[in-house]
């Protein structure tokens, strides 16, 4: 089956500093590539999505100079949390889409970040 | 705007029960429903797809169904099992972006 994985699993930084999270997947080539936010016992959010070669589209509310995002490959998507701050701590879930007419996505087992 | 809701948030049953997670939403006009399963600081699995056009889909003991005009969809477990404890989240899709719209998700406990 597809397989995407995440690195790292789980992020300390202090705050200030700038954070990137991986999003690959494994076993095929995704089209699309969405990023997703999930705080405490609340439901994911999307907060981008990701298309290879070009820029990605964020959702009103998420300011993109704050979360860089790069899809660099059609296997590779990079998520940079910048100037990190305490409210940033969450959990980042990426899934990756694959092209086609049902268009499954597929999701990574998610970041935690920890922001001091 | 489109609008999840998941009732209930959480449900404890002793094994063994068949049970039923409910999803609705606000706008009709969806591309496709999935339900996913989530346990506890894990990523997603995604269980059931269900397109606009079809009304079920079925995977060994669960079934999901979709009614668009009424907007909602019912997650069917049969014969639970402790190891189906986790979150239950269904998601809809409006176009063939495959932009999810996320519910909150229904925390389900099966008791031994």
């Amino acid at each position: 089956g597809a397989v995407v994985s995440q690195h790292p699993s789980r992020v300390i930084c202090k705050s200030g500093t700038s954070v990137k999270i991986e999003c690959r997947s494994l076993d095929f080539q995704a089209t699309t590539m969405f990023w997703y936010r999930q705080f405490p016992k609340q439901s994911l959010m999307l907060m981008a999505t990701s298309n290879e070669g070009s820029k990605a589209t964020y959702e009103q509310g998420v300011e993109k100079d704050k979360f860089l995002i790069n899809h660099a490959s059609l296997t590779l998507s990079t998520l940079t949390v910048t100037s990190a701050h305490p409210e940033d701590s969450s959990f980042y879930i990426c899934s990756a889409r694959v092209g086609g007419v049902v268009g499954e996505q597929y999701f990574g087992p998610g970041t935690r970040l920890t922001v001091t | 705007k489109q609008e999840v809701t998941q009732i209930p948030a959480a449900l404890s049953v002793p094994e063994g029960e068949n049970l039923v997670l409910n999803c609705s939403f606000t706008d009709s006009a969806i591309y496709n429903l999935q339900w996913f399963r989530q346990d506890p600081g894990k990523g997603l699995t995604s269980l059931l797809l269900i397109q606009s056009s079809q009304r079920e889909q079925t995977s060994g003991r669960l079934n999901a169904s979709l009614d668009k005009s009424s907007g909602r969809s019912t997650l069917y477990i049969a014969a639970s099992q402790p190891g189906d404890s986790a979150t239950y989240l269904c998601a809809v899709s409006l176009d063939s972006s495959y932009k999810l719209i996320f519910g909150s998700g229904t925390r389900l406990l099966v008791r031994p």
